[in-house]
């Protein structure tokens, strides 16, 4: 079967780094998606790999090996706002559809 | 303006109800997706249309219809709405494109759906 695997919870401090793993496994790979949601609203898109590899954008940072099935977001600087789940979904290969992991809730304490 | 609209924001109706999500988007993407949200179990996949003429049932279909009437639009009914089916629900859209990164999703503002 196809499946995403991410902690359900994590706790970090404001000002701290926080790395969020991913691990996966899908009938081929056309690529892995991170969208951060907020209670109750909707999920929006923070990132995207398809190469092995370390893709930054600000604070918030992806990365991705596809021999081990394993990604994961990384979060500097932690901020209250940085408090929400975080989504890790991966296209598989030959599939129209996202497969989804269940999210990590993340705290982020003063 | 937000790019992808959800009518309504929230509704409460009653078991055996026929109730109509609405879904417009201003993206001019092809594809559209209409997702559930529970508690602990994450985005679960309703239907989804690559085209105006492309439905296609997701993993949890039964219960639900879809009507695509325009590229931008695309409705969600529950025919006759029951308990479980309380729930948050979310549109989304991509584009099509050939690179994966353009099929990114993006979602609507989620309608909470309460059936008493």
């Amino acid at each position: 079967g196809q499946n995403i695997d991410q902690p359900t919870e994590m706790t970090a401090t404001e000002g701290a780094i926080v790395q969020i793993n991913c691990t996966y496994q899908t009938s081929g790979f056309n690529g892995l998606f991170w969208y951060q949601q907020h209670a109750g609203e909707a999920p929006t898109f923070l990132s995207y790999n398809v190469l092995d590899g370390l893709e930054e954008k600000g604070r918030f940072s992806s990365f991705l090996s596809r021999s081990k099935g394993y990604s994961y977001l990384l979060l500097k600087e932690l901020q209250m706002k940085d408090s929400a789940s975080y989504l890790c979904a991966v296209k598989p290969g030959n599939n129209r559809k996202l497969i989804w992991g269940l999210g990590t809730s993340l705290a982020v304490n003063p | 303006d937000a790019d992808v609209t959800q009518t309504p924001r929230n509704r409460i109706t009653k078991t055996g109800k026929r109730i109509m999500l609405e879904c417009s988007q201003t993206k001019g993407h092809d594809r559209m997706y209409w997702y559930r949200q529970d508690p602990g179990l994450g985005l679960r996949l309703i239907y989804y249309s690559f085209d105006v003429k492309d439905i296609n049932k997701g993993e949890i279909s039964d219960g639900y219809s879809v009507s695509r009437q325009a590229q931008a639009k695309f409705s969600l009914s529950l025919e006759s709405a029951i308990p479980n089916q309380t729930a948050l629900y979310f549109c989304a859209t991509s584009d099509r494109g050939l690179a994966g990164a353009q099929e990114t999703q993006y979602f609507g503002p989620g309608t909470r759906l309460l059936v008493l």
